[in-house]
């Protein structure tokens, strides 16, 4: 059962630099995610989607793109990393059939670190 | 910004006590409140999913509450062991908030044996 996989687990980068997290799911949920976690913060949405070719800022998008070309895909571009973005990225989906009420699903997580 | 609340910030607890603690979410406009627990070096995992006003949820020895009119979620822990350390963490969703998860900033629960 892959679930949500996100890749790079660890990414050190230098100031200026452009990379991208990948997520991918393989359970055809609708929804999918994006996270920072930051120590006192908790987790802070930085984009979601609801569907391919649909997606929406969060709390804290600046910084960041994202697009959703296909159900499974939803990667999170750094256009030029900065030292605040240095934190642990989860991504995260779920269903959206059936009321609305389906669980997260998370990715082990993406820990960055821009120098 | 949707301010959804938890506390107490961090508990410490003995092996066999029973706990809980508490998420405040904005009272209207409520569509959804879920629970989530999240074990260090390890990804949040859901608990609960709670959706009507008076719902209770239970698993083993955890279980959630809920009341929508005054926006409050409690969780509750019956005699709490060494494994249930972890943070856990409440996430609202708001009618009209086209789907999206606010967390709070979590409890982080040590229980000493």
């Amino acid at each position: 059962n892959a679930g949500v996989t996100q890749t790079p687990k660890f990414q050190v980068l230098k100031t200026g630099q452009s990379m991208t997290l990948q997520c991918a799911q393989d359970m055809n949920h609708e929804y999918m995610s994006w996270y920072r976690q930051d120590p006192g913060m908790g987790l802070r949405l930085i984009h979601y989607s609801v569907g391919a070719g649909i997606t929406d800022q969060g709390e804290v998008p600046n910084g960041y793109n994202v697009s959703r070309s296909t159900t499974e895909d939803f990667p999170l571009r750094l256009l030029s990393a900065a030292p605040s973005q240095t934190s642990v990225y989860f991504c995260a989906s779920r269903v959206l059939a059936g009321g609305n009420t389906g669980e997260l699903f998370f990715g082990e997580g993406s820990r960055l670190t821009v120098l | 910004i949707l301010n959804v609340e938890q506390s107490p910030q961090s508990l410490h607890v003995q092996e066999g006590d029973s706990t809980n603690f508490t998420c405040s979410f904005p009272s209207s406009n409520f569509y959804a409140l879920h629970w989530y627990r999240w074990e260090t070096a390890k990804s949040p995992e859901a608990l609960f999913v709670m959706t009507l006003n008076g719902d209770e949820k239970k698993k083993g020895r955890i279980s959630a509450t809920l009341n929508t009119k005054e926006g409050y979620s409690y969780l509750y822990i019956k005699g709490s062991q060494p494994e249930d350390s972890a943070t856990y963490l409440c996430a609202f969703i708001g009618g009209g908030s086209n789907y999206k998860l606010t967390f709070g900033k979590g409890t982080l629960l040590t229980v000493n044996p």
